[in-house]
């Protein structure tokens, strides 16, 4: 139980282009579903944090109008990457929790490389 | 500020040989504890989890994890590695108030034949 399917997982395009990056929860219904990126090495920083019907409520230094979340569904958030440039290249991935009181289910991830 | 450290960068055992791996947290109050697991350019599983009650926390693979309070440690243990086990084990706190995992730096596992 407990899976999350992160889509794609990997993503190659061309700089000024926009990506976008789908979380879904498939065997639990998710109030809350978080994004990280990774960079090479290194752990997991919070992008920001996703309730249902709400808006997203972003990490300090993220910016909202680049990294676009949506979550309009319990078992389905959206990552939006406006206007990617080679800086955004990196490893993004997506968590889901069904209530607060329990741990986060994470996707597989997705590799973004902007050329 | 609520934080999570994982001292050792990298270890290398052999198979068959036990593991721990440390975690030390900061955080005014008991938190909720994790660990996960990642294999290269994969997500996160988590091993085990600790919330409240008996200290020490059996988890999946073999893994177990002993909270102790007096520490602020929640370290990972493996009786016995199989070579599978190499990848990156991160230690997560979520400070409960804050409702976020805060995560270390991880530790990777190189397992030698």
């Amino acid at each position: 139980g407990a899976v999350v399917s992160q889509h794609p997982s990997r993503v190659i395009c061309k700089s000024g282009t926009s990506v976008k990056i789908e979380c879904r929860s498939l065997d639990f219904q998710a109030t809350t579903m978080f994004w990280y990126r990774q960079f090479p090495k290194q752990s997991l920083m919070l992008m920001a944090t996703s309730n249902e019907g709400s808006k997203a409520t972003y990490e300090q230094g993220v910016e909202k109008d680049k990294f676009l979340i949506n979550h309009a569904s319990l078992t389905l958030s959206t990552l939006t990457v406006t206007s990617a440039h080679p800086e955004d290249s990196s490893f993004y991935i997506c968590s889901a929790r069904q209530v607060s009181n329990q741990p986060q289910h994470f996707g597989d991830g997705t590799r973004l490389s902007i050329l | 500020a609520q934080s999570v450290t994982q001292p050792d960068i990298h270890i290398t055992v052999s198979e068959g040989a036990s593991l721990e791996l440390r975690c030390n947290y900061s955080y005014g109050a008991t938190p909720y504890l994790f660990w996960y697991v990642q294999s290269p350019g994969q997500g996160l599983q988590l091993l085990l989890k600790y919330f409240s009650g008996d200290t020490l926390v059996q988890g999946i693979k073999g893994f177990e994890a002993e909270f102790k309070r007096s520490q602020s440690s929640f370290n990972l243990r493996k009786p016995s590695v199989h070579w599978s086990d190499a990848a990156e084990y991160f230690c997560a706190v979520d400070a409960r108030r804050a409702d976020k995992l805060i995560f270390g730096t991880g530790t990777r596992l190189q397992v030698f034949p």
